[in-house]
This record gives structure tokens, sequence and C-alpha cells, in this order.
């Protein structure tokens, strides 16, 4: 039972160019969310799946694209990197019966020059 | 807003003492809390779920209490040791969203 995967582990871009984040989950999970995390400004969420099919903006969406591929997989989309989108960004997941206790990643560490 | 706020925001102790990490929100009407635990370059590791009608939950030498009235909860450590160093978050789930709120964390060091 691997939990939750993230690929790829670190990445260097120059800005304007794209890149997708990949998260997959096999603890059969409902909801998926993507987070950054900067020092001083904490976890802030970027996009959520409550269900497969579905998907909402969080508190800081500008300059991201989500996908929910099916029930295991949520990927996040940069179209045209910013150096403002330097960041670590983590994938979680949960579901009703555990109460939504979140289960985390262990994070993509992206740079953009 | 709603919001969750940590205080203090780094905390360093002696190991083998007893230690408490404070969490506050700002409305009562949440579903329920969470604390997390991360090392340097790690993801969220999850500690402790206390639902909205519990009042504690343990595991181990960690103990997790919830006032809901006050808008508190606290995380409660016993006998400290230097493998308790990390960053600790308190993250709430209000009623009626799908989504967690986090505080900023507390940086625990726990000297030898």
């Amino acid at each position: 039972n691997a939990g939750v995967t993230q690929t790829p582990k670190f990445q260097v871009l120059k800005t304007g160019q794209s890149m997708t984040l990949q998260c997959a989950q096999d603890m059969n999970h409902n909801s998926m969310y993507w987070y950054r995390q900067d020092p001083g400004m904490g976890l802030r969420l970027i996009y959520y799946s409550a269900s497969e099919g579905t998907t909402d903006k969080g508190e800081v969406p500008n300059g991201y694209n989500v996908s929910r591929l099916n029930k295991r997989e949520f990927s996040l989309r940069l179209e045209s990197a910013a150096p403002s989108q330097t960041s670590v960004y983590f994938c979680a997941s949960s579901r009703p019966g555990q109460g939504y206790e979140q289960y985390f990643g262990p994070g993509t560490r992206l740079t953009v020059t | 807003k709603q919001e969750v706020t940590q205080i203090p925001a780094a905390l360093s102790v002696p190991e083998g003492e007893n230690l408490v990490l404070n969490c506050s929100f700002t409305d009562s009407a949440i579903y329920n809390l969470q604390w997390f635990r991360q090392d340097p370059g790690k993801g969220l590791t999850s500690l402790l779920l206390i639902q909205s009608s519990q009042r504690e939950q343990t595991s181990g030498r960690l103990n997790a209490s919830l006032d809901k009235s006050s808008g508190r909860s606290t995380l409660y450590i016993a006998a400290s040791q230097p493998g308790d160093s990390a960053t600790y978050l308190c993250a709430v789930r209000y009623s009626g969203y799908s989504t967690l709120t986090f505080g900023k964390g507390t940086m625990l060091l726990v000297s030898p």
C-alpha cells in the first residue's frame, strides 16, 4: 500500500515552460487535493476534487489547471510557469468513512527561473 | 474569514519535558480538527483527528484536546525526545466546507 505518490520529486523550469505534476492514491479515497507550501505563507489550497468527475478552485487557483483522470489520479498543470510558482507542491486525499482524514504525498519541489 | 492560528511559531525544550502546542480557530462550527507532523523536506503525516463531538484523542505519547466553545485545541507531548523535533500543524475542517484550513505551524526542537 503506497498511499499517496507524487512525481516528479524535483523539477526546474524556465519561465514560460509548461509541466504537469502527477498524483496517485491507492487507498480508494473519493477526495483529492493540491496544495502549495511557501515559507511564511503556510499551506494553501490550489484545487480540489471532492469526487471523481468534479473539481473546484481553492484559495490560489490562478495559473493552474487540474484533471481528475479517474478515482486514483489527480494531476496539476502549469501552462506557463512563472517565478512566483516556485514552491513545494503537495497532493493529498481523503474519504468520508475516515472522517475525511487527509493523507499527504511526499511533495514536488519546483523551481521556476 | 475563517482562520487557524498556532502560537508559538517556534519552541525549544530539553529532552524529557512534557509540552503543549496550541491551536486556535475563529469559528466554533467545526466538523473536525487534525494535527499533522512535518519533518524537513518531507510531506505531512497525520497524527490525530478529533471529530467535533469528541473532547480528546490519544496516540502513544500524544494527546490532543478540543474545546469548541473557546475555539482551542492543544497537542500534549509527554516525555519529549529528540526524534519529536519537527513542525506540527493544526488544520480545521469547518462545517459545510470540503476543505481544511491550516495554521502556519509550530517548529519544535527537542535537544538531548
